[in-house]
């Protein structure tokens, strides 16, 4: 079955580091994102991308940044990690019409 | 996009039906209106999503009213495990952006 995965799964980083997250899909979908979750809010959204090459930035993009090299994968970096990025991290794709999104199980960030 | 109001919190006795209700006065023509879940940490859910007409699938039913400004996801009986909170979000033409707001927490007790 297609699904969307993420790892780490849980990651403990340093304040000034590079961290970067996986998110590979199977779906075959050319629309993927990257949302950040924080403690008693809804999902905000850092970067997407429509297709191979292509990324754009959201609504919280400072400090992030994304690459498309294949369909399947978009890797987020945080180019120097802050505290104020210690969160739950999901990524999600979606097909053409963007009538669902499917999202990936999270990755837990927390930076000391 | 439109920006949508929900309740904080509802609660709703198992096998009962669900109503969670939402408002997007400012929503535009080609507009959706969709429902999206999540479950204590886990990723979001699709669950259902509309323009206009009555849409119902094997998940819920969304009811939205004539002049579009507001809309009601049904869940028809309810269980334990439909306990998360439920986003309601509308959604233009360009791009599959999500906009989520802070949504409701449904608790569904025994």
């Amino acid at each position: 079955d297609a699904e969307i995965t993420q790892s780490p799964r849980h990651k403990i980083t340093e304040t000034g580091r590079q961290v970067t997250l996986a998110c590979h899909q199977t779906w075959n979908h050319n629309n993927m994102f990257w949302y950040r979750q924080d403690l008693g809010h809804g999902l905000r959204l850092i970067h997407y991308s429509y297709g191979v090459h292509d990324t754009n930035k959201g609504e919280v993009s400072d400090g992030y940044s994304v690459s498309r090299s294949n369909t399947e994968d978009l890797p987020l970096t945080l180019e120097s990690a802050a505290s104020s990025q210690t969160s739950v991290y999901f990524c999600a794709s979606a097909g053409q019409g963007f009538s669902e999104q499917f999202f990936g199980p999270g990755t837990r960030l927390t930076v000391l | 996009d439109a920006k949508t109001t929900q309740p904080t919190s509802m609660d709703c006795a198992e096998g009962r039906a669900a109503n969670l209700p939402c408002n997007h006065s400012t929503i535009s023509g080609n507009e959706y209106v969709y429902w999206y879940r999540q479950i204590h940490s886990q990723g979001p859910q699709y669950i259902i999503h509309g323009l206009k007409n009555n849409e119902t699938n094997e998940m819920a039913s969304l009811i939205i009213t004539e002049d579009r400004k507001s809309s009601t996801l049904i869940l028809p009986h309810a269980t334990l495990r439909d306990t998360a909170v439920y986003y309601c979000i509308v959604r233009g033409n360009q791009g599959g952006k999500l906009i989520f707001g802070q949504g409701t927490e449904l608790s569904v007790k025994p």
